[in-house]
């Protein structure tokens, strides 16, 4: 079983349109849960950290579950800026202390005008 | 947050020929780095963790012989592939982590390898 899976996509949207991603990971002692957004032959960049309380940065909403080990990806009125692949990150903890990012292969987003 | 700066972004390079790639932290002292690999719709995958002053540790399947670290001071950590061959072909990044605690992680501009 893979450490982090997600949705394979693509999800093609139009503008305005709502759209959810879905994560789930195998290892609970998992620590930390990220978003980060992959634009095409760029490196990844942080979206938001994910909070078992859930949390909103806007039009961005994430949640995690730790009893079911899953983490959600929400976007409200997409844009055509969002089009990019989402990648779930879970941070764990290899050992001594160190930690160590698992990433998801990603979800591609494409929406269109 | 870091501003981590990552040379070359593109490098072609013959079979059987090193090509060493710099990852540097510009405003923050990074006592450790990490360095993924990612080939094309494939999530980015840990190759190694760069420790300054000390060697590096590779992640299971990956030749430390063939993918040298070197760590020699707290802002600059080089990847060097040797002996390039067409599988090696990769979009090569680094990133470094603020602190102690699970949070900050910043990466490079990422390089994209073709070996021909």
């Amino acid at each position: 079983r893979k450490e982090v899976e997600q949705d394979p996509g693509p999800f093609n949207v139009p503008e305005g349109a709502t759209v959810a991603f879905n994560c789930t990971y195998s290892n609970s002692a998992s620590q930390s849960f990220f978003w980060y957004r992959q634009d095409c032959r760029k490196e990844p960049k942080l979206l938001m950290s994910v909070y078992s309380s859930g949390n909103e940065d806007g039009r961005f909403t994430a949640q995690l579950n730790r009893a079911s080990q899953y983490i959600s990806l929400l976007i409200r009125d997409s844009k055509l800026s969002d089009s990019a692949t989402y990648l779930c990150v879970v941070n764990i903890i290899p050992g001594a202390g160190s930690y160590q990012l698992t990433f998801g292969k990603g979800t591609k987003l494409s929406v269109i005008p | 947050g870091a501003v981590v700066s990552q040379h070359p972004s593109r490098v072609i390079c013959k079979s059987g020929t090193s090509v060493k790639i710099e990852c540097r932290s510009l405003d923050f002292q990074a006592t450790t780095m990490f360095w993924y690999r990612q080939f094309p719709k494939q999530s980015l995958m840990l190759m190694a963790t760069s420790n300054e002053g000390s060697k590096a540790t590779y992640e299971q399947g990956v030749e430390k012989d063939k993918f040298l670290i070197n760590h020699a001071s707290l802002t600059l950590s080089t990847l060097t592939v040797t002996s390039a061959h067409p599988e090696d072909s990769s979009f090569y990044i680094c990133s470094v982590r603020e602190g102690t605690t699970n949070y900050g992680y910043t990466f490079g501009s990422g390089t994209r390898l073709t070996v021909v």
